[in-house]
């Protein structure tokens, strides 16, 4: 079965310490691993996608075949990265949709 | 504004009603998909059309139907509707119906059935 685990409802760290959102997928075969954020009263945004290997906002992601999993980290939190974090699968070929995880609260405190 | 659109906002309807939110998806794009957000199921995947057709299906109930217009914008009807269907209603739109496209999410309708 195709699913997205994200182990913490809630993390919470200082502003200026390492963070580590996790992500663990169950697909046979080559999924696509995207990052999605929700800021508050603002709609859901593609934050990364595994695909382009590039960091965004300080964030990046790895792809870890052997582990299935897709973290996102960063590595000096700032207050403005306080958000809702969903991690998604996307199976490949003419499969269109997202598999979403349940989402991380990501708060920052100053 | 040139991204998704959906209207409207907010809903609130008794249950056994029926209702039909609406999404316009970006100019240009489509593929548009339906996704359900509820407190305890997450963001789930309903449906997907492309260029008119219905390309994909997900956890959708029979209740729930949707279609795509000539015009690209497309209709969620809900009916029956019952206190577990409350919940956030997000449209998303791309330009292709496979991987490689990359979707646009809507600002949601927030659904309450009392």
């Amino acid at each position: 079965a195709q699913r997205v685990t994200q182990p913490e409802k809630l993390l919470s760290v200082f502003k200026g310490a390492p963070v580590e959102l996790k992500c663990n997928y169950s697909y046979s075969g080559s999924p696509e691993l995207f990052w999605y954020v929700q800021y508050s009263r603002q709609r859901l945004q593609l934050l990364l996608r595994h695909i382009s290997r590039e960091s965004i906002k300080g964030f990046t992601a790895d792809l870890n075949k052997g582990e299935t999993s897709f973290h996102l980290k960063k590595p000096f939190a700032q207050e403005e990265d306080s958000a809702m974090y969903y991690c998604a699968l996307r199976g490949g070929g003419s499969q269109g949709n997202l598999i979403f995880g349940k989402g991380t609260k990501l708060s920052v405190k100053p | 504004d040139s991204g998704v659109t959906q209207t409207p906002k907010h809903l609130i309807t008794a249950t056994g009603q029926r209702v039909t939110l609406r999404c316009s998806p970006r100019s240009g794009d489509l593929s548009v998909y339906w996704y359900q957000q509820s407190l305890d199921q997450g963001l789930q995947f309903l449906i997907q059309y492309y260029n008119g057709e219905e390309r994909a299906k997900g956890n959708i109930l029979e209740r729930f139907s949707a279609q795509q217009f000539p015009d690209l914008h497309s209709e969620l009807n809900l009916s029956s509707l019952e206190l577990g269907d409350s919940a956030l209603y997000f449209c998303a739109s791309s330009v292709g119906a496979g991987s490689g496209s990359e979707q646009f999410f809507g600002p949601g309708t927030r659904l309450t059935v009392l």
